[in-house]
């Protein structure tokens, strides 16, 4: 099983809603990544978990709250966004983070529209 | 090349033409070089993780080269059918740095 999941698949909230993004994998892998991509734009790396902790963060604002509560699943936590948020965000999975010959498996990704 | 590269930027072929890409990246560091498949509504699939120079890989009727001594890649597709159309993406890791992605060329292929 090579699939990742992401729920829900679109998510329209306001500037004052709190609301999060879920991810999960059953791969066995100890990388979780998200990236963001606005249209016509190549995905950005937001964050990486590497064995379940936070290896990197892409100097994202703290209005993106990420968690990880075991090793198959991953969050966004979604607070007070702005309009210029709207994005498609992409969760994805690889065996290990510091490989860089691992395959990342990718999720459909969330359409997320902040009004 | 700071940035990874794709182009052409999109690209129209008739059924049963044969087609190619190309992604350019910094040869600097180099560690791999990853090219994936996207249709619309679905999950980017993975097709290739390319380490080595000169590397060839293939799978079916698609196949990728590798020249880190320049900084490119090219994928071909033979034979391009329907099913094939799609945003063709490449990203190139440097080091222990994380992944950096192109902009993707998108094909559509017309029966």
């Amino acid at each position: 099983d090579t699939e990742v999941t992401q729920t829900p698949k679109h998510l329209v909230m306001g500037m004052t809603n709190k609301k999060s993004l879920k991810c999960e994998q059953h791969m066995g892998h100890r990388a979780m990544y998200w990236y963001k991509q606005k249209a016509k734009k190549p995905p950005e790396l937001m964050f990486v978990y590497s064995y379940e902790k936070l290896s990197i963060n892409e100097s994202v604002p703290s209005r993106f709250s990420p968690e990880c509560p075991n090793s198959s699943l991953l969050n966004l936590h979604l607070h007070a966004l702005q309009p210029e948020d709207s994005a498609l965000y992409l969760c994805a999975s690889s065996q290990e983070a510091s490989a860089g010959g691992d395959t990342q498996y990718f999720g459909p990704g969330t359409r997320l529209t902040v009004l | 090349i700071l940035n990874v590269e794709q182009s052409p930027q999109s690209l129209h072929v008739q059924e049963g033409d044969s087609t190619n890409f190309t992604c350019s990246f910094p040869s600097s560091n180099f560690y791999a070089l990853h090219w994936y498949r996207w249709e619309t509504a679905k999950s980017p699939e993975a097709l290739f993780v390319m380490t080595l120079n000169g590397d060839e890989k293939k799978k079916g009727r698609i196949s990728a080269t590798l020249n880190t001594k320049e900084g490119y890649s090219y994928l071909y597709i033979k034979g391009s059918q329907p099913e094939d159309s799609a945003t063709y993406l490449c990203a190139s890791r440097s080091g222990y740095s994380t992944l950096t992605f192109g902009k993707g060329t998108m094909l559509l292929v017309s029966p």
